[in-house]
């Protein structure tokens, strides 16, 4: 595609379900990262893929997150019993490669747990 | 560890004037990248301007333009000629040469008035 794609735009949900968020790539790039943004605040790093492995995943913040991805496409992560400090808005970026390259982001999910 | 720091929260421009949003950073390394991104209310995250830090000369976009310091750790983001479409948060990153995570400050709002 022509840019980084999310899914879905907005998830509300309740406090204890599990959800997924989506990112597609730009096809082509090799290397993918997912940011936390929380409200008013910069972006946090949570983990980055190069192909399918993940060589850094300090910045997850629980064992409730987990992320996946499939070759050099398609990642999903995941929010296993959701609590109210995980809302935020949840940002896909990916580059040609993992260093020295410049990240392209796409338009965020944001996540609202009740 | 790298930290980055945006220490104006807020700034306001004229239309058609000009306005510098400051940046500073902290990191033991010699080799790495400085970005400056901007965030609309889309929340879409979108490339204003790359520096790398070996380079001396100073990187210029159009009517966005940053002043490197690298001895002072200073990148801050000159914005000429400020249109209402330049009204975002901006966010100053940086990126290790060998880590793929980008590290972000809180941002600066701008708002540009007409």
């Amino acid at each position: 595609g022509a840019g980084v794609s999310q899914s879905p735009s907005n998830k509300v949900t309740e406090k204890g379900k599990d959800v997924e968020l989506r990112c597609d790539p730009i096809s082509g790039h090799t290397a993918l990262y997912w940011y936390r943004q929380r409200l008013g605040q910069g972006l946090e790093f949570l983990i980055y893929f190069q192909g399918n492995s993940a060589p850094d995943k300090s910045g997850l913040p629980s064992d409730r997150f987990s992320a996946e991805r499939t070759g050099e496409s398609v990642s999903t992560l995941t929010i296993q019993r959701t609590q109210q400090e995980d809302s935020a808005v949840y940002l896909c970026a990916s580059s040609l490669e993992w260093y020295q390259e410049t990240q392209y982001f796409g338009p965020g999910t944001r996540l609202l747990v009740l | 560890a790298q930290t980055v720091t945006q220490s104006q929260p807020e700034m306001s421009v004229q239309e058609a004037e000009t306005v510098t949003l400051s940046c500073t950073y902290d990191t033991s390394e010699s080799d790495y990248y400085l970005f400056w991104y901007k965030q609309p209310p889309s929340r879409q995250m979108i490339l204003v301007i790359r520096q790398e830090a070996y380079k001396q000369q100073n990187a210029t976009e159009n009517r966005f333009s940053v002043n490197f310091q690298k001895a002072a750790k200073s990148f801050s983001l000159k914005i000429s000629d400020s249109q209402l479409g330049d009204a975002a948060m901006y966010f100053c990153a940086f990126l290790y040469n060998q880590g793929g995570k980008l590290i972000f400050g809180q941002g600066t709002e701008l708002s540009v008035k007409p």
